[in-house]
């Protein structure tokens, strides 16, 4: 069964912490995304990335990085974690041969 | 400015009662309109893709349809457990990215 897992579900941190969200895909995706769902905004798209490297912002990238050093993985980083950043984070991936997203389950993310 | 709205925002159906959820888009062309269910504290879930006005899709109670400027799906004869949030998103060509709806929330009452 092809996955896309985030390494976390629940996730609580500080204010001005530096946060890092993993996600790794099994299916040789070569696109993946990191997108952000709050209730009455729906899903925002903060990055994504087309190939090993290669990063573009989406909606809203402010606050946010995100690194690509190997195929199968896609990190978001929160460069120092504020309050307006606690949401649900979601990473897809998909391939260029067929176009519907595989999401992982999320990452819920609460900063106090 | 490419756009994806979806109506009704919610929706309570007595199990059996069916109905119809609505996506309407304006993009500048259409490479595939996708549909996705969503569970509480969960990810989407893949639906279907309807890629030209006149394309039906189905899959069990569900039944997706699109025009030129929107896509219903037509839910026959609910239960209980296909209450959740369902997701439209369009896709434009030259890009990976989708534009997503804010979804429809939808509670089937036994």
């Amino acid at each position: 069964d092809v996955k896309v897992t985030q390494s976390s579900r629940y996730l609580v941190k500080r204010t001005g912490e530096k946060v890092f969200l993993e996600c790794v895909q099994d299916m040789d995706h070569e696109n993946m995304f990191w997108y952000r769902q709050d209730p009455g905004l729906g899903l925002r798209l903060i990055y994504f990335s087309y190939d090993v490297k290669m990063k573009e912002k989406g909606d809203i990238p402010e606050g946010y990085s995100v690194s690509r050093e190997k195929k199968e993985r896609f990190s978001l980083i929160l460069e120092s974690a504020s309050t307006n950043q606690t949401s649900m984070y979601l990473c897809a991936s998909s391939s260029n041969r067929v176009l519907q997203y595989t999401f992982g389950s999320g990452t819920r993310l609460t900063v106090v | 400015e490419d756009q994806v709205t979806q109506s009704p925002e919610a929706l309570r159906l007595q199990e059996g009662e069916s109905s119809s959820l609505n996506c309407s888009y304006t993009v500048s062309g259409l490479r595939g309109l996708f549909w996705y269910r969503q569970d509480p504290g969960k990810g989407p879930e893949f639906l279907f893709t309807l890629y030209s006005a006149g394309e039906e899709k189905e899959k069990e109670r569900l039944k997706a349809t699109l025009t030129k400027k929107e896509s219903f799906l037509h839910i026959t004869a609910p239960k209980p457990e296909d209450s959740a949030t369902y997701l439209c998103a369009v896709q434009a060509p030259g890009t990976y990215k989708y534009i997503f709806g804010t979804g429809t929330r939808l509670k089937v009452l036994a």
